[in-house]
């Protein structure tokens, strides 16, 4: 069965740190991209980077962009978040798209449950 | 940038119709997606492509896309149906993906 499951969420102060990790199995990991996608408390879902099947394409939403890198090795997705602000304290999904993101016209066709990232 | 539009809420009755709508520029030249989420719960595609429905997303699930606005309509509105809907699609010029505000479906 198809299976994403993210970690390393936690307590984290305002300019700090924080490795987020995605866990896959149940599909063929290097055949699909995989993006992140969060949550703000109450609010509503924001893309936040994608990893194509091969890691050599990624693109950034841009309130992260430039403190946000997201890698990919074996069946596992990194998001390493530097330079942590109160915006982007919320539930992180690590979510599988649909293809390869050659070009990224697609859709996120399974999700993880989710791991919080408090910046207090 | 891209921006989708939803509106915040939509109320209906169980067994009646409720009508989600999608705005966007010319949001009939893209894919669109539909997700579902309950509360502390992680989103689950409902519509792809369109139109298309995931296995296991009943038929009384459907969608369609022309012009300015997307659609997700749901017949025969059950109390499981309660949730958040949000759109989303793909901005090529960007390579960004793009997720409506979301829509409060609330069964009466």
């Amino acid at each position: 069965q198809a299976q994403l499951v993210e970690s390393g969420g936690g307590v984290v102060q305002p300019g700090g740190s924080l490795r987020l990790s995605c866990a896959a199995s149940g599909f063929i990991f290097n055949s699909y991209a995989i993006y992140w996608v969060r949550q703000a408390p109450g609010k509503g879902l924001e893309w936040v980077a994608v990893v194509a099947y091969d890691g050599n394409s990624k693109y950034y939403s841009d309130s992260v962009k430039g403190r946000f890198t997201v890698s990919r090795d074996r069946n596992t997705v990194d998001l390493e978040m530097k330079s942590l602000r109160s915006e982007d304290m919320g539930v992180y999904y690590c979510a599988k798209g649909s293809s390869d993101c050659t070009s990224c016209n697609e859709w996120f066709d399974l999700w993880g449950q989710g791991t919080l990232v408090t910046v207090s | 940038s891209y921006v989708l539009t939803q509106p915040p809420s939509v109320s209906v009755a169980p067994g009646q119709t409720a009508i989600l709508t999608c705005g966007g520029d010319n949001i009939g030249s893209k894919s669109v997606q539909w997700y579902q989420q309950k509360p502390g719960q992680a989103p689950v595609l409902v519509v792809y492509d369109d139109n298309d429905r995931p296995s296991g997303i009943p038929e009384r699930i459907s969608g369609a896309n022309s012009g300015y606005t997307a659609t997700l309509t749901i017949s025969g509105v059950e109390a499981g149906d309660e949730a958040d809907y949000y759109c989303q699609v793909w901005d090529g010029d960007t390579d960004h993906q793009v997720f409506g505000p979301g829509t409060t479906v609330s069964v009466l």
